[in-house]
């Protein structure tokens, strides 16, 4: 069973740098495509970006110039780095595995993050 | 960016009621389209890929159709464990997004 675990800091304060990692167990990040996406509170879904195994990477243009999204296969983990953060970067942050036609088949259970001084 | 629209915002029905979610794109995204249930304090759960094709333990119940721009998820006989948020996802072009979601509440 795959499973996904976001970890990280639950408060960051403004214009710092966001940062989280998502543990892959039952399956290998050198497949498959692993993706960030984000939800404010009470709010819908946005997707934040993916990485492939190989490094490449695919993001939102609304958050590109603020994203870093890199890959350790040797700990089967992948990670997201927000830079010059604000309130509106509130929101609980999912990792999920993009399946090969890119639809997000499993997920973590979600890091809630607040961006607060 | 595609727009997906979903209507309505909230369906209030009955368990053994059937449900009709629609999901409108801005523009055509083919079939490559997604529904996934999102319940209090979980993750999305994907239901539906590719506008039709039932994910691994989907129930029989929840079924997708459309194509284009014009897409529909029904859930034939509700159950009390299927009241929840409805999002459609497109993959037909970068960057993926999502509808706002349609919320199934008990009447």
């Amino acid at each position: 069973q795959v499973q996904l675990q976001e970890s990280g800091p639950g408060l960051v304060k403004p214009s710092e740098t966001l940062s989280l990692t998502c543990t892959v167990s039952g399956d290998s990040v050198s497949s498959f495509y692993w993706n960030w996406i984000r939800q404010p509170p009470g709010k819908g879904l946005q997707w934040i970006g993916y990485i492939y195994y190989s490094g490449s990477t695919n993001f939102n243009p609304s958050l590109r110039g603020r994203l870093t999204i890199s890959v350790d296969t040797s700990k089967n983990q992948f990670s997201l780095n927000l830079s010059s953060v604000t309130a509106a970067d509130t929101a609980v942050y999912y990792c999920a595995r993009g399946n090969w036609n890119y639809y997000l088949d499993y997920w973590g259970q979600g890091a809630l993050v607040t961006v607060s001084s | 960016e595609i727009v997906l629209t979903q209507s309505p915002a909230t369906l209030s029905l009955s368990p053994g009621e059937r449900a009709t979610l629609s999901c409108r794109a801005s523009q055509s995204v083919s079939n490559y389209l997604a529904w996934y249930q999102q319940k209090p304090g979980q993750a999305p759960r994907l239901l539906i890929y590719d506008a039709s094709n039932r994910a691994t333990g989907i129930p029989a119940r929840f079924s997708g159709s459309g194509s284009g721009t014009d897409f529909t998820l029904t859930v034939s006989s509700l159950e009390p464990e299927d009241f929840a948020v409805y999002y459609c996802q497109q993959r037909s072009s970068w960057p993926l997004t999502f509808g706002q979601g349609t919320k199934v509440e008990i009447k």
